[in-house]
């Protein structure tokens, strides 16, 4: 079955700091991937996807590369800020769509400290 | 206003009681779902339904009923509560075109 590994956490950075969290998959055929995050107290906001091999999501300076080859879609950013600091969740879904159940990763805790 | 919406945010209850979670969505999307989030275990689904007269189960959905009212509304009901669904339980809501699912904001509910 489908499945998606995600570095565990906490993650405690400080602000400017360079973020990655790595994510990787297994999965039949050719799944969309998707970086979620969930500020404390909310739910889970759609913060980039890709859809193919190669394409790269980007959104608020975060970006994620869809890599076939090593079936990973690492989430990056350059500078962190503390607004960042939040629950990052990967995850995947197997259908050709965006819009398909999703199979999730545990997430991962981000701290950005001032 | 939220387009995604959870009632209640929070519940706490009793072994035993019969307890419903209802989500409403104003997004038009034809897609709902029905997850459950557990510290350490990331989100699971429950159940899904694509429309109306559609109703799916997820990986975890022993103990657990659904009914689609309508397009809009989904809702979850735990017919005998016990102490391991303790848990924050999310609705979301996609459709064929939207980018990702869009998630409510949960309800928090502790059963004792």
């Amino acid at each position: 079955g489908n499945s998606v590994t995600q570095m565990e956490g906490p993650v405690t950075l400080s602000e400017e700091a360079f973020l990655t969290i790595n994510c990787t998959y297994t999965a039949t055929g050719y799944p969309s991937l998707f970086w979620y995050v969930q500020y404390p107290g909310e739910g889970l906001q759609l913060l980039l996807k890709a859809t193919k091999a190669d394409d790269k999501g980007s959104n608020k300076g975060f970006e994620a590369t869809y890599r076939k080859e090593t079936t990973s879609f690492h989430l990056e950013k350059g500078s962190v800020q503390v607004s960042d600091s939040a629950v990052y969740f990967c995850a995947l879904s197997e259908s050709g769509g965006s819009n398909y159940k999703l199979t999730f990763g545990k997430g991962t805790l981000l701290t950005v400290n001032p | 206003d939220a387009d995604v919406t959870q009632t209640p945010r929070n519940r706490i209850t009793k072994t035993g009681k019969r307890i419903m979670l209802e989500c409403s969505q104003t997004k038009g999307h034809d897609r709902m779902y029905w997850y459950r989030q557990d510290p350490g275990l990331g989100l699971r689904l429950i159940y899904y339904s694509f429309d109306v007269k559609d109703i799916n189960k997820g990986e975890i959905s022993d103990g657990y009923s659904v009914s689609r009212q309508a397009q809009a509304k989904f809702s979850l009901s735990l017919e005998s509560a016990i102490p391991n669904q303790t848990a924050l339980y999310f609705c979301a809501t996609s459709d064929a075109a939207s980018q990702g699912q869009f998630f409510g904001p949960g309800t928090r509910l502790t059963v004792l």
